[in-house]
């Protein structure tokens, strides 16, 4: 069974740039789409983005501007960056995969647990 | 964008009874690509439903989905003590960047 385990620091400042990896276990990253998703405290979900095996990207709207999604094949890994952050961006963030094979389907079927990142001085 | 909206926001009822949790859309959303996900304090979301009506892998059959164009609806015919968490709805639409999730339901014990 796929496992799915985001890595990055616990903490950032305002106005510098959060970075996350998501390491895939028990599987192979090609041929899927993988998302990123955050959830503010005590609020719901948001979808960042998601990135194909490939390369392809698709970027929340509201965040596109400030947001940049990669793919490492021979690790096995993508990354999510968020640049210019501020305490709105404090969140649990998770890595999902969504469940086309070589196709997106629009809904995850495997989560990563999630990793908490504060944005404060 | 398409906005989900999720009613009622928190459903206070007992083990056995059935929960009817609404999710109703701004536009028109394909069946294709309305999911259902529930989560529990300090866990990840679990994916529950896909297009509608198709329980994900070992999701029990008291769970069930239906709907179509802006309105859709999960229904849990008796509930059970671990059915108590807060479930979302998404969707998927297909212009760029149209994934969204609604605010979620909290199903909490009366």
């Amino acid at each position: 069974q796929v496992q799915l385990q985001e890595s990055g620091p616990g903490l950032v400042k305002p106005s510098e740039t959060l970075s996350l990896t998501c390491s895939v276990f028990d599987g192979s990253i090609s041929s899927y789409y993988w998302s990123w998703i955050r959830q503010p405290p005590g609020k719901g979900l948001e979808w960042i983005g998601y990135i194909y095996y490939r390369g392809n990207t698709n970027y929340n709207p509201s965040l596109s501007s400030r947001v940049t999604i990669s793919v490492d094949t021979s690790k096995n890994q993508f990354s999510l960056k968020l640049n210019s952050v501020t305490a709105a961006d404090t969140a649990v963030y998770f890595c999902a995969r969504d469940a086309g094979v070589l196709r997106f389907l629009g809904y995850m079927d495997v989560w990563g647990k999630g990793t908490t990142v504060t944005v404060s001085s | 964008e398409i906005v989900l909206t999720q009613s009622p926001g928190t459903l206070s009822l007992s083990p056995g009874e059935r929960a009817t949790l609404s999710c109703r859309a701004t536009q028109s959303v394909s069946s294709s690509y309305l999911a259902w996900y529930q989560q529990k304090p300090g866990q990840a979301p679990r994916l529950l439903m896909y297009a509608t009506s198709n329980r994900a892998t070992g999701i029990p059959d008291r769970f069930s989905g239906s709907g179509s164009g802006t309105d859709f609806t999960l229904t849990i015919s008796r509930l059970e003590p671990e059915d108590f968490a807060v479930y979302y709805c998404q969707q998927y639409g297909n212009s760029p960047g149209s994934l969204t999730f609604g605010g979620g339901t909290k199903v909490e014990i009366k």
